[in-house]
Formats: structure tokens, C-alpha cells, sequence
């Protein structure tokens, strides 16, 4: 069974568009986030949720916002989509901080195209 | 600003040798330093990882050494195989009210050669 799942796993889309990415985890972990892997492979946290509260938020646009209708759901969703925002973005949850959990499990990633 | 800096940023070993990835960092206040590796076209995945009280910890044929005065860890392959070819990437993280702030670094692209 996967363990954090998102789809789409490829994206392509005109600059200008608006679209979501899902994300889904069946660890019963606490904490989820988002992560964007760009050309160089750097990656750099977007975003972290803690039972549906926003804990980390990195200097990411206002046209990414992240939504957690539940602990066990984390979407990304991006508007007036640029060419920069090419890149793989990746899903992971972990265990509550507070309670041990210091490992992130990440999804397969979900590669975004701007043209 | 990197709060990781990672070195080399590709590495080619021949089998059976060792493979040595190296990481500084700054921010004393990191607590938790593990190493992850990602294939092509998958998801990082956790290698091996330590807290800032301990020097070294081994498993299998993967150690990382952890020198906290110099600020500096780094990750050993011993006896690498083609199967070890991969990129992998150093962390280090901040407990942020119940979040793991990981801070990665660059990222080494290990190739093993047969």
C-alpha cells in the first residue's frame, strides 16, 4: 500500500492557469507538507500542517495555497501559474514532533510543467 | 542563504569503494541530521540519520560521522555497489511546534561504477 500518494504524478499547463495538486497520506501521521525540488534538485520546504494548522510557512507567493481538509490530506493549489514555477513538487508526512516522529516519508512527486 | 552546505556535488566510485559525502552547517539549534537518498523519478526516502549527542552511527554498510564543534557531518558508503547510484541529499532540522523544519543541502550524485 503507498504510503503518501499525490496526484498528478505529471502536470502540464499554460502560464496563466490555475492548478491543484493532490496529496494524500495512510500513515496517521500528524504533520504534512510540501516541498519543491527544482531543476538543480535543490529542495526547500513550501509549506507544513499540523492537524490542519498551518505551522511552517517559507517565503512561497500568495499564489500557492496549501488546504488540509483533513490530517490525512494536504493540496497545493497554484494560481496565474509562470514558467518558474516549473519544477517537482513533492508531498511528505511525519509523526508529530512532540511524540517522536522525526522521519518524513515523501511521496513520488508530482512534475509540473509551465509553457 | 544556505543553512546546509553539502560537498561534492558528484561523486564517481568504483565498486567496492568507499563513498564519502560531506556537510557543514550553521544553526546550532538544529537537533536531528539525517541523510536521504532519491533514485530518478522517486521521492527522497530516509538513509540514515543522528542527533547532535552521538559521534557516529552505523547501519550496515552506511555511517555517519558527526563532529558537532566543527559543525560538520558526513556520510560513509563503504564497499559501494551499483545499486548505490543515486543522489543523495544531507539535512538537518528544526522542531517548529511539532513540524520538522528540514533544511536540505544540495545534493551529491553518486554514481557507482561496475
Amino acid at each position: 500500500d503507498t504510503a503518501v500518494s499525490q496526484t498528478p504524478k505529471y502536470l502540464v499547463t499554460q502560464m496563466g492557469n490555475d492548478k491543484s495538486i493532490k496529496c494524500e497520506q495512510n500513515l496517521g501521521h500528524d504533520t504534512m507538507y510540501w516541498y519543491k525540488q527544482d531543476s538543480k534538485k535543490f529542495l526547500k520546504i513550501m509549506f507544513s500542517y499540523n492537524n490542519k494548522e498551518l505551522i511552517i510557512n517559507e517565503t512561497v507567493p500568495n499564489r500557492f495555497s496549501p488546504k488540509s481538509p483533513d490530517k490525512a490530506h494536504l493540496n497545493l493549489h497554484i494560481n496565474s501559474l509562470e514558467l518558474g514555477d516549473s519544477a517537482v513538487y513533492f508531498c511528505a508526512s511525519s509523526q508529530d514532533r512532540r511524540a517522536g516522529g522525526d522521519e518524513q516519508y515523501f511521496g513520488p512527486g508530482t512534475r509540473l510543467t509551465v509553457t | 542563504q544556505q543553512q546546509v552546505k553539502q560537498s561534492p556535488q558528484s561523486l564517481i566510485v568504483q565498486k567496492g569503494g568507499i563513498s564519502i559525502i560531506n556537510c557543514a552547517y550553521e544553526n546550532t539549534a538544529f537537533d536531528y541530521f539525517p541523510w536521504y537518498q532519491q533514485f530518478p523519478g522517486k521521492g527522497p526516502a530516509l538513509l540514515i540519520a543522528i542527533r547532535p549527542d552521538v559521534s557516529e552511527k552505523k547501519e550496515g554498510r552506511f555511517t555517519i560521522s558527526f563532529n558537532k564543534s566543527a559543525k560538520q557531518f558526513s556520510l560513509h558508503i563503504m564497499d559501494s555497489q551499483p545499486g548505490d547510484s543515486a543522489t543523495y541529499f544531507c539535512a538537518a532540522t528544526l522542531d517548529q511546534t511539532g513540524a520538522n523544519n528540514l533544511f536540505f543541502g544540495t545534493g551529491t550524485r553518486l554514481t557507482v561504477i561496475p
